[in-house]
């Protein structure tokens, strides 16, 4: 079965960049997708199709999916990002997550 | 607005069977195919299968084959979700969730918005 890989854990410190990374197989062939997921609360679409924000979504997310890994970047980090987040592709007729990312702000 | 609002919180004992409700409004129900998704406790997100509202269509997680059961009723816009053969390990938020971006085609499928998420306790 196809399988996504996250680091556990991402620090930044507030108004810098953070970048979470999402690998699998010919990942770059397919589209990826991000979610953030605060405690407590529902998922989030943050990314989709590689790099399109969801209405509502701030400009300081952005996704790439030009090889691998696909990434999640937050540019200006803010404390309010502090959250899980989590890859997600569709392969062979089935939805894939990656094991999820802490970003701890710091 | 996009809205869907799933049924409350439920416990079963081990072997038993659980139905959870997923109501939509605010598009047009038939034009979005419906996600459930589960999370146990401090795990991660786990995917179980897809109903297209519109065609009646449905495709399971491999895992759940056998053991979950996905409908939908089209005149109160509510897709539900039944699992049965409970045990400890369903313990979880699932989650229902309208496709970012309609039907899921050959390239892409992603979960846009999503409910409140139902709690699902099983213990003896």
């Amino acid at each position: 079965s196809y399988e996504l890989t996250q680091p556990p854990s991402v620090s930044v410190s507030p108004g810098q960049t953070a970048t979470i990374t999402c690998s699998g197989d010919r990942l770059g062939d397919k589209y990826a997708s991000w979610y953030q997921q605060k405690p407590g609360q529902s998922p989030v679409l943050v990314i989709y199709h590689d790099s399109k924000r969801p209405s509502g979504i701030p400009e300081r997310f952005s996704g790439s999916n030009s090889g691998n890994p696909a990434t999640l970047t937050i540019s200006g980090t803010q404390a309010m990002d502090e959250a899980d987040y989590y890859c997600q592709a569709w392969d062979s007729s089935t939805v894939v997550f990656g094991g999820g990312t802490k970003l701890t702000v710091l | 607005q996009v809205q869907l609002v799933q049924s409350g919180a439920e416990v079963r004992k081990p072997g038993a069977s659980v139905k959870i409700s997923c109501k939509a409004s605010g598009y047009p129900f038939t034009y979005y195919d419906i996600h459930w998704v589960r999370q146990a406790p401090g795990q991660g997100l786990e995917w179980m299968g897809i109903v297209n509202p519109s065609g009646g269509s449905i495709t399971y997680a491999q895992k759940f084959q056998g053991r979950v059961t996905m409908t939908r009723d089209t005149s109160t816009t509510t897709v539900y979700m039944e699992l049965s053969s409970l045990t400890s390990e369903d313990t979880a938020v699932y989650y229902c969730a309208r496709d970012q971006g309609g039907s899921c085609s050959s390239n892409s499928c992603s979960p846009g918005s999503w409910g409140q998420g139902t709690l699902v306790t099983v213990s003896s």
